[in-house]
């Protein structure tokens, strides 16, 4: 069964710095997609950026960027010029042949002025 | 686009009450998923149909709970009776099917409190 583990309960970065969130996943499969959705405290599940395994190059959105690691089966997110907008719990989710997404326990954000 | 569209955003009712809460999914997108999200449990899937049929169940609680999806711009999450332990919020998301574009978009929530 695949798994998502978020090792970082908590983090916090100053405003316009950067900061880097890490999440690394288990699977056998070959095909499928990581994301990472961000939970304001709004409760919404925004989208936030997302990597197709077959593609090497790590997807960007913005101030929002991944490295895609995949022999490692790590995917980290880099939020570069960090904005108080940016404070809220991320996580990371696995999708693959189930349609399934198995998420992360979540890191939880905080940006400091 | 008017994305994930769920109803009521809050429900406040009393234990033994019946529960209804309310999904449109994005229009075009044939696969809906129901989530639980609580602070002991994170981020449960429920329930998730694809074309309106339901595929995978195995994360529904109990028989209290019921999904459907009667067609492809509506499904609904029942609870009867409810308990004060179902009091979370319930997400639903909708994904098209369509290769290369398997993203699950997700409602803004139903916040539901048994009392």
């Amino acid at each position: 069964a695949q798994t998502v583990t978020q090792s970082q309960p908590e983090m916090s970065v100053q405003e316009a710095e950067t900061v880097t969130l890490s999440c690394t996943y288990d699977t056998s499969e070959s095909d499928y997609y990581l994301f990472w959705y961000k939970q304001p405290p709004s409760r919404q599940m925004i989208l936030v950026i997302r990597q197709e395994a077959y593609k090497q190059q790590n997807a960007t959105e913005n101030r929002f960027s991944v490295n895609f690691q995949k022999a490692a089966k790590s995917f980290s997110l880099k939020i570069s010029d960090s904005q108080l907008g940016d404070a809220a719990m991320y996580f990371c989710a696995y999708g693959g042949a189930t349609n399934k997404l198995i998420f992360g326990t979540g890191t939880l954000l905080a940006v400091q002025p | 686009d008017a994305g994930v569209i769920q109803s009521p955003r809050h429900e406040v009712t009393e234990m033994g009450q019946e529960v209804t809460l309310r999904c449109k999914p994005i229009s075009g997108h044939n696969s809906l998923f129901w989530y639980r999200q609580t602070m002991m449990r994170g981020l449960e899937l429920l329930i998730y149909f694809n074309n309106n049929v339901p595929i995978d169940d195995s994360g529904m609680p109990e028989d209290r709970f019921s999904a459907k999806m009667p067609n492809a711009s509506f499904s609904t999450l029942k609870i009867q009776p409810s308990e004060p332990r179902d009091s979370a919020v319930y997400f639903c998301a909708s994904q098209s099917m369509i290769a290369g574009f398997k993203t699950q978009y997700f409602g803004p929530g139903t916040r539901l409190l048994v009392l």
